[in-house]
């Protein structure tokens, strides 16, 4: 069955930090994939998404993300973390059956902040 | 970007009831989605939307739900009666196509007390 695992329910990071954080996916064939992001109160936000093609996708705000096929990984990177970045992060992935496409998500990945 | 709307924001009710939410999706979308999040668990698709029919429902997706979009207003989900295992926030999305590479755009949600 098709599926996308989170292993990070929270990570913590200092702002100026780097930030990583991690996506596996398990589908039959390369899905679409996308990372959101969800502040308090608010609905989800659309940080970038991966066709088939280049690995390295650009997304909003700094973010970027890496498609792997041997790794089946869309691990989600920020060179330099902004307090506005504490939020939950969801990747999340999707194929086209010939309807609509629903999307499978990971559990989250809460990033908080390292204070002194 | 694009808006999606949820109406009421919080809902409390009593099991056995029914309870319909409102989605006011991005004006010119055509396929709708709604998700259900337990508390501390992953959001997991329910239905979708297109043309006035259903296109795809999960397992989650019981007998007791049902979704319309009558005259183009709100996108609904209903669920009559509601039971204990409901409780839940509920996620509206749009999307201007279905295919699987389309943005869709989500609501704030709707959380959902069923006592």
């Amino acid at each position: 069955a098709q599926s996308v695992t989170q292993p990070d329910a929270r990570v913590t990071v200092s702002e100026g930090a780097s930030l990583q954080l991690r996506c596996k996916y398990s589908y039959f064939g390369t899905p679409y994939l996308f990372w959101y992001v969800q502040y308090p109160r608010q609905g989800l936000q659309l940080l970038l998404k991966y066709y088939p093609g280049d690995p390295v996708v650009q997304g909003v705000n700094g973010f970027e993300a890496e498609f792997s096929k041997s790794n089946s990984s869309f691990h989600l990177r920020k060179a330099s973390v902004h307090w506005s970045d504490w939020a939950v992060y969801f990747c999340a992935g999707s194929v086209w059956t010939g309807f609509a496409s629903a999307l499978t998500f990971g559990s989250g990945t809460k990033v908080i902040p390292c204070l002194p | 970007g694009p808006k999606v709307l949820q109406i009421p924001s919080h809902q409390i009710i009593d099991m056995g009831q029914m309870v319909t939410l409102n989605c006011d999706p991005v004006s010119n979308h055509l396929y709708f989605y709604w998700y259900k999040q337990i508390l501390g668990q992953q959001m997991e698709f329910l239905v979708n939307f297109y043309n006035g029919k259903v296109m795809e429902k999960s397992k989650l997706f019981k007998d007791q739900f049902s979704v319309e979009r009558p005259d183009g207003s709100y996108f609904t989900l209903k669920i009559q009666p509601t039971a204990l295992e409901d409780s839940a926030v509920y996620f509206c999305a749009s999307s201007w196509t279905g295919g699987g590479q389309d943005t869709q755009y989500f609501g704030p949600g709707t959380r959902l007390l069923v006592l």
